[in-house]
Parts: C-alpha cells; structure tokens; sequence
C-alpha cells in the first residue's frame, strides 16, 4: 500500500518567489493535515482537512499562504510571496476520521524549501 | 491540549532496553498519551498510544502509572535504526497532535 506521497522532494527559490507543495494521501483517508516543522524543532499544524473542509486553519498565516484540497483527495499548499524564514520542512499527514481514538497520523516524507 | 515533558537528549547501548519517559502532569481525563517518532530526513512515525491501561506492539511498549501524570516508551531491545527524535503527545483524540521537541535516542554499539 502506498503511503502519503509528497512532492517536490526539494525546492530552492529566492525571496518574493511563489512555491507550491503536492500532497497525496493515504487512499480513503479523509483527513489531511499539513504540518510546518523547523529545524531543530517538533512539527506544528498549519491546516487539518475533513475531506474537502477545513476544519482548522487558525495557524495558517493566511496572508501569504493558502491551501486547497479539490475534490476531497490531493491537497496543494501554496506560499506567495515567500520569505527567508519560511525555510523548513512541511510536512503531510492523512489519517481516517472515525474513532476520537485512533490518533494514528501517516506522514509523507516532506517538501524542504529554502528561501535564498 | 496537556503539555508534556520530555528530557532532550538520551543514550542507549545497542541490544538494550531504551526507557523514554514522559512527563504530563496535567492530563486530563479525556486524553491519550501518543508516542511518534521521527528518523532523520523522514516524517513521524506513529509507534503507540494509550489512555490507562499500558499497551504493548511489534515497536514498544507503553507503560502509563495510574495517576496517568506520566508515561514511559520501552524500546525492549534497541537497535541503531531506532536512533530517532520520540515525541510524546497528550491529545484527545481528535487528531490535532501538538508536537514539542521530543527526546533524541542515539541508539551506539
């Protein structure tokens, strides 16, 4: 079974440029979060999706960053303009909705963005 | 969501027993202790969670005391792949987790 597919892997642009990460779920997980994590430091959530809804965006700084998840499966995670302390890893995550005691997320890989 | 504590750092001699503990003295009641842990260049690994009585799998095992104030990972027999950043997480369920800064485990020969 194929896990939480994200990319691009990398990503290096300059300050101002716009970015945008890929994220494929888990196959009938209808949760998806995306997760911002620095160097040195935990992942911190930036938006939580309930199939197409989001249903926690409260720390996505929503005036550079935007995200979008169409039809309920992929999601895509913009940033425009970036800036240099944007550089970190960001990290996708689905699980199913169901029991309030399932808490198993399953994270992808990571895009790692530096902002020059 | 209960904020947890764990030491930043510690070390394991290969073959043994690895005990990560975690402090969350402010649990409430509704809350589940969750461990992940996460491998250089690769994302968090789900390895366990419980919400009193102590849980065992293929990965760990999880001993939660009864006042549930605190909680140790068991890592029975570590092994230098298990050398990773773990994070203990106190959450109620709704899969929010918070993460802190989590204890490294250098797992050495």
């Amino acid at each position: 079974e194929a896990g939480v597919v994200q990319s691009p892997r990398y990503k290096i642009i300059e300050k101002k440029q716009p970015v945008a990460f890929w994220c494929n779920p888990i196959s009938g997980h209808n949760t998806l979060y995306w997760y911002l994590q620095n160097l040195g430091q935990g992942p911190e959530l930036l938006i939580r999706y309930e199939n197409e809804e989001a249903v926690d965006d409260s720390q996505l700084p929503k005036d550079r960053f935007s995200a979008e998840r169409l039809k309920g499966v992929d999601s895509t995670l913009k940033i425009q303009p970036a800036e240099l302390g944007d550089s970190a890893v960001y990290l996708c995550a689905s699980s199913l909705k169901g029991h309030p005691n399932t808490g198993e997320l399953f994270f992808g890989e990571g895009s790692r963005l530096t902002v020059l | 969501d209960a904020k947890t504590t764990q030491p930043p750092s510690m070390d394991c001699a290969e073959g043994r027993a690895a005990n990560l503990p975690c402090n969350h003295s402010t649990i409430s009641g509704n809350e589940y202790v969750y461990w992940y842990r996460q491998i250089h260049s690769q994302g968090p690994q789900y390895i366990i969670h419980g919400l009193k009585n102590n849980e065992t799998n293929e990965m760990a095992s999880l001993i939660i005391t009864e006042d549930r104030k605190s909680s140790t990972l068991i890592l029975p027999h570590a092994t230098l792949r298990d050398t990773a950043v773990y994070y203990c997480i106190a959450d109620s369920g709704f899969q929010k987790l918070v993460f802190g800064t989590g204890t490294r485990l250098l797992v050495s020969p």
